[in-house]
């Protein structure tokens, strides 16, 4: 089974503060996404990998950056938190190629202050 | 710009058959996936169609026209346990990431 973990359920930060976010995956994917999800919103792709040290600008990249030193990792970074960051953040993995499937972490609701 | 548009939300009772649409309008077009998703849970793919025709497996069908920009997620002999998001996901690339594009969310609600 396809296992995305990510460093934490819960966070709570201040404003001005610096985030990250680590997410694990255990299946030797090629490709990593962060996605936020806000009710009425759906998904929306903040950045995605499809292989170390690459990355690319999803649709709402604004506030947020990214790294990806190691193929099994891809963190999300908030440079400096604000309040309209509080938000549920999903990370997930897929294969490449023709199997797109992405596999889903349990998500980290963030709550800035 | 892309869009996906389904329905917010769809009340069903316990046995019964529900479609859910999707209708999108996207720069690029590889495939239509549905994925799952139950309160304070992670989402989870149900299916992909990236051919014309209805793909099944168990309870659920999925179907997809491409000439129409047009896809239904189907379930049938409803379940309780079937209560949840579904999400429609467009995938824009096909090289360099695989990226999807979601819609808004239908939230089933399954009643006895």
């Amino acid at each position: 089974d396809v296992k995305v973990t990510q460093s934490s359920r819960y966070l709570v930060k201040r404003t001005g503060e610096k985030v990250f976010l680590e997410c694990v995956q255990d299946m030797d994917h090629e490709n990593m996404f962060w996605y936020r999800q806000d009710p009425g919103l759906g998904l929306r792709l903040i950045y995605f990998s499809y292989d170390v040290k690459m990355k690319e600008k999803g649709d709402i990249p604004e506030g947020y950056s990214v790294s990806r030193e190691k193929k099994e990792r891809f963190s999300l970074i908030l440079e400096s938190a604000s309040t309209n960051q509080t938000s549920m953040y999903l990370c997930a993995s897929s294969l490449g190629g023709s199997e797109d499937t992405q596999y889903f972490g349990p998500g980290t609701r963030l709550t800035v202050l | 710009g892309q869009s996906l548009e389904q329905p917010s939300e769809v009340t069903a009772v316990e046995g019964a058959i529900v479609q859910i649409n999707c209708t999108y309008q996207t720069s690029g077009f590889y495939g239509l996936s549905w994925y799952q998703q139950h309160d304070g849970g992670a989402p989870t793919f149900l299916s992909y169609n990236a051919l014309d025709g209805l793909e099944e497996t168990g309870r659920f069908s999925s179907f997809l026209s491409r000439s129409d920009s047009y896809g239904y997620l189907l379930l049938q002999e409803l379940q309780m346990k079937d209560s949840a998001s579904y999400f429609c996901a467009v995938r824009v690339g096909y090289n360099q990431g695989g990226k999807l594009i979601f819609g808004q969310g239908t939230e089933l609600s399954v009643k006895p």
